[in-house]
This record gives C-alpha cells, structure tokens and sequence, in this order.
C-alpha cells in the first residue's frame, strides 16, 4: 500500500507566478489534511477536505490560496500571485474515517524567487 | 483553542544516554495527542499517539509517552538514544474530526 503521494517535490516559482501542489491520499483514505512549515517553525494547519467538500478552512490565508479534493484524482493546494513569503514546505495528510491518525506525505517544498 | 508548548528547541545527548522530550498542551476536552519525527527535508513519520486507556504508551524505535492529564504533558522518553534518532521531534494535538495542532519542535543531535 503505497503511501501520501505528494507532488512535485521541489517547485520554484516566480514572484505572481502559480503554484499548484498535488496530493494522492493513500488508498482508503478519504480526509485530505494540508499543513504549512515556514522556517524555523513547526507545522500550521491550512484546510481539511473530504471528497468534494471543504470541511475546515479556518487556516487558510483569505486571498490566493485555494484547495480542492475532487471526485477523482488528487488533491490540489492552488496557490495564485506567488510572493517570497510563501516559500515553505506544503505537506498533506491523509486518514482514514473516521479521522484519527493522519500519515504525512514527504511534501512540497516552494521556493519564490 | 488547542496549543501545544514544546519548551526545549534544541536537546543535545550522548548515545546511549536516556532522552526526555516535553510537551505541555492546552485543550478543552480529552485530547488526541500524537509525536511524529522529521529528519531534514522529509515528511513527518509517526512515533505514537494516545486516544484514550493506559496512560503509558509504546511506539516504534523504542520510543514511549506517558499521558499526564493533571499536568497537561505528554513527553517522550527513550532509554538509550542511538545516532540515527536525530532529527527534529514534534507534539500534536488533535481535535476529534483530526486537525492537529502542532508545537514548535525539538530538534534532537546526538553525540558519538
């Protein structure tokens, strides 16, 4: 059973540039979990989605970020008009319901140039 | 509002010796709690959790948390720490639909 599946790996963008960061939940697992590591700090919750529903958005910035978790296919964090501070380390989770344990995926690190 | 409060940013030991990582919580009802590790430029890995039953808890690597409700810790001990367990080491606390709550980190180096 393979595990989160995140990416790309690495995404370098530039300054109002796009960023689009997938997430394959491992097989079973219908609760999506994405979290923010800045430097030097620890994990920061972003948003919590079942299959094509937004449950908790409460850690999301108000303006350019978006998630989604279709039907089919993977999760997408969608990150629009990119700016140096969003340059962090974007990592999914995923669990089974009911939502317990979340597995980490290896994540996505974004640099903005 | 959950928090987690990782007093200790940076522990250094020697391998072999005993190791002790603290954590304080804040939550209003029976917390979901949870230690994962991170080694640099990887995912988190999961080391325990506690939901609920003995206090005690056992997880992989040799890694052990006690749940201490009357003093809102859950810390991390290992009796010999060995070289490959340095990395950095995080506390969480989850509410009951999962969305966890992190603390800043404890970053673990061991010397030979």
């Amino acid at each position: 059973n393979a595990g989160v599946m995140q990416n790309p790996r690495h995404l370098v963008r530039r300054r109002g540039q796009e960023a689009r960061l997938r997430c394959s939940p491992m097989k079973g697992h219908s609760h999506v979990y994405w979290y923010r590591q800045l430097p030097e700090e620890g994990l920061k919750f972003m948003v919590y989605l079942q299959k094509e529903n937004i449950i908790d958005e409460s850690g999301m910035p108000k303006e350019r970020f978006s998630a989604e978790f279709p039907k089919e296919g993977p999760s997408i964090l969608r990150i629009q008009q990119v700016v140096r501070g969003d340059s962090a380390a974007y990592f999914c989770a995923s669990s089974p319901p009911p939502s317990e344990t979340q597995y980490f995926g290896p994540g996505t690190r974004l640099l903005v140039l | 509002a959950q928090s987690v409060t990782q007093p200790d940013i940076h522990i250094t030991v020697s391998e072999g010796a005993s190791l002790e990582l603290r954590c304080n919580y804040s939550y209003g009802a029976t917390p979901y709690l949870f230690w994962y590790v991170q080694s640099p430029g990887q995912g988190l890995q999961l080391l325990l959790k506690y939901f609920s039953g003995d206090t005690l808890v056992q997880g992989i690597k040799g890694f052990e948390a006690e749940f201490k409700r009357s003093q809102s810790s859950f810390n991390l001990r290992k009796p010999s720490v060995h070289w490959s367990d340095a990395a950095e080491y995080f506390c969480a606390v989850g509410t009951s639909y999962g969305k966890l709550t992190f603390g800043q980190g404890t970053i673990l180096t061991v010397h030979p």
